[in-house]
């Protein structure tokens, strides 16, 4: 089946605006978990849904981004008021389960430029 | 906390070559570990991975051997190709107290040449 998808593929936006990124995982994948690329930091793990369970937002670098799990299938990263050290590659993935050998599945990520 | 150190890059070898990628880890639990694989202009990929200690992962003529008394994981493969250029990513994955994210190493650049 289809892999896990991302939109948009690039976002530009000024300082202090508000962008929301979206996330398709995979069908039946219960688990989804948003990391971010960027070159002074690497790949950063941001939060991870896992089925109805309270997400883990140990990752989230302020309390200007959020994101949300409708329904147990797309979720939404926001970012508020964005700053310029916010310009990274987004990265979705998906598991099946939440088990440690479990492989997540990477989306194409979504490039964000904040000018 | 857990982290994961590789060698830096770039690599740059001839085709043909032999290729290692070192990468240690630190690890507060028993984790699994992965390398995942970006190739230009794509998305990350699942290379291989090992889920307990001595297993051997292997794809694409590529391996590594979950060694726990070294806490390492290098990458090898016998004979690269101009195709096996990218950038190789080192990760652990370990469930403490619900956490379940990886973490990983800041990538070695590979190029392969002619």
């Amino acid at each position: 089946g289809a892999g896990v998808s991302q939109s948009p593929s690039n976002k530009v936006t000024e300082k202090g605006k508000d962008v929301e990124l979206r996330c398709d995982p995979i069908s039946g994948h219960t688990a989804l978990y948003w990391y971010r690329q960027s070159l002074g930091q690497g790949l950063e793990f941001l939060i991870y849904f896992q089925g109805n369970s309270a997400p883990d937002k140990s990752g989230l670098p302020s309390d200007r981004f959020s994101a949300e799990r409708t329904g147990g299938s797309v979720s939404t990263l926001t970012i508020q008021r964005t700053q310029q050290e916010d310009s990274a590659v987004y990265l979705c993935a998906s598991s099946l389960n939440s088990g440690r050998s479990d492989t997540q599945y990477f989306g194409p990520g979504t490039r964000l430029t904040v000018l | 906390g857990n982290s994961v150190t590789q060698m830096e890059g770039p690599v740059t070898l001839s085709e043909e070559a032999f290729l290692t990628i070192n990468c240690t880890y630190t690890a507060t639990g028993y984790p699994s570990l992965f390398w995942y694989v970006q190739y230009p202009g794509e998305g990350l990929q699942l290379l291989l991975k090992a889920t307990k200690a001595d297993d051997k992962g292997s794809n694409k003529g590529f391996e590594a051997t979950y060694r726990k008394e070294t806490t390492s994981f290098h990458l090898e493969k016998g004979s690269v190709q101009v195709s096996d250029s990218a950038v190789y990513f080192c990760a652990l994955r370990e469930i403490t107290g619900g956490g379940n994210k990886l973490t990983f190493g800041t990538g070695t650049q590979l190029k392969v040449e002619l």
